[in-house]
């Protein structure tokens, strides 16, 4: 059971203009949610998060929406650059709450952005 | 800090040999996980450890797999008897806190032929 979904493979936008990645959830115990970026060959780096206490968190170029109700988030990035071709990751933890849950977190599938110049 | 460390980057091995995987988070992180990459599913979580203890395995596949924690700057993976469908690119990572974001390794790369 895929928890926390990128129904998006792949996403492909022209430099400057605006990217949107998105990512839906099925488990309402959710509470806080992080979005990480791969480069080929390397591990995931960490992002942006939100707490689930917010619906909108803003770091640089990288703004991440919660919609609670949908079970619905989404990461843009304004301007795009080339620099930010790369898989990203949406990921969703569980508060103190969820026993054995806690603390670990639940990714998505992953969305290729390719950045064109 | 060399962050987190995983060996081999790349593993190339037949079908019924053991393979190890291993990992040395950074130092002070108290959260040890594994991690498997693939297409379909895309970050798994296999298990984790708190302060070298196992707390929640339940995303190991199978009985092939097992880890261990022997001390706070070590951990393993084995895969015993390995497959084809192990192929994937295994990912280390620890954290400090829980779930407010991990530090990962650069990942091993299995291919099981």
């Amino acid at each position: 059971d895929q928890q926390v979904k990128q129904n998006s493979p792949s996403l492909s936008v022209q430099e400057g203009r605006i990217s949107i990645l998105n990512c839906d959830y099925t488990n309402s115990m959710f509470d806080y949610f992080l979005w990480y970026k791969k480069y080929p060959a390397e591990g995931p780096t960490f992002l942006i998060s939100i707490s689930s206490i917010k619906d909108k968190n803003e770091d640089g170029r990288f703004t991440v929406f919660l919609n609670k109700s949908a079970k619905h988030l989404s990461l843009h990035i304004v301007p795009s650059q080339p620099g930010d071709s790369a898989v990203y990751f949406c990921a969703a933890s569980v508060g103190s709450a969820g026993g054995t849950s806690y603390g670990k977190l639940t990714f998505g599938q992953g969305t290729i952005l390719t950045v064109h110049p | 800090d060399a962050g987190v460390i995983q060996s081999p980057r790349h593993e190339v091995t037949e079908m019924g040999q053991e393979v190890t995987l291993r990992c040395k988070p950074i130092s002070g992180h108290d959260y040890l996980f594994w991690y498997r990459q693939t297409m379909m599913r895309g970050l798994e979580l296999l298990i984790y450890f708190n302060n070298n203890v196992p707390i929640d395995d339940s995303g190991m596949p199978e009985d092939r797999f097992s880890a261990k924690m022997p001390n706070a700057s070590f951990s393993t993976l084995k895969i015993q008897p390995s497959e084809p469908r192990d192929s994937a690119v295994y990912f280390c990572a620890s954290s400090l806190l829980q779930g407010y974001g991990y530090t990962f390794g650069s990942g091993t790369r299995l291919t099981v032929v």
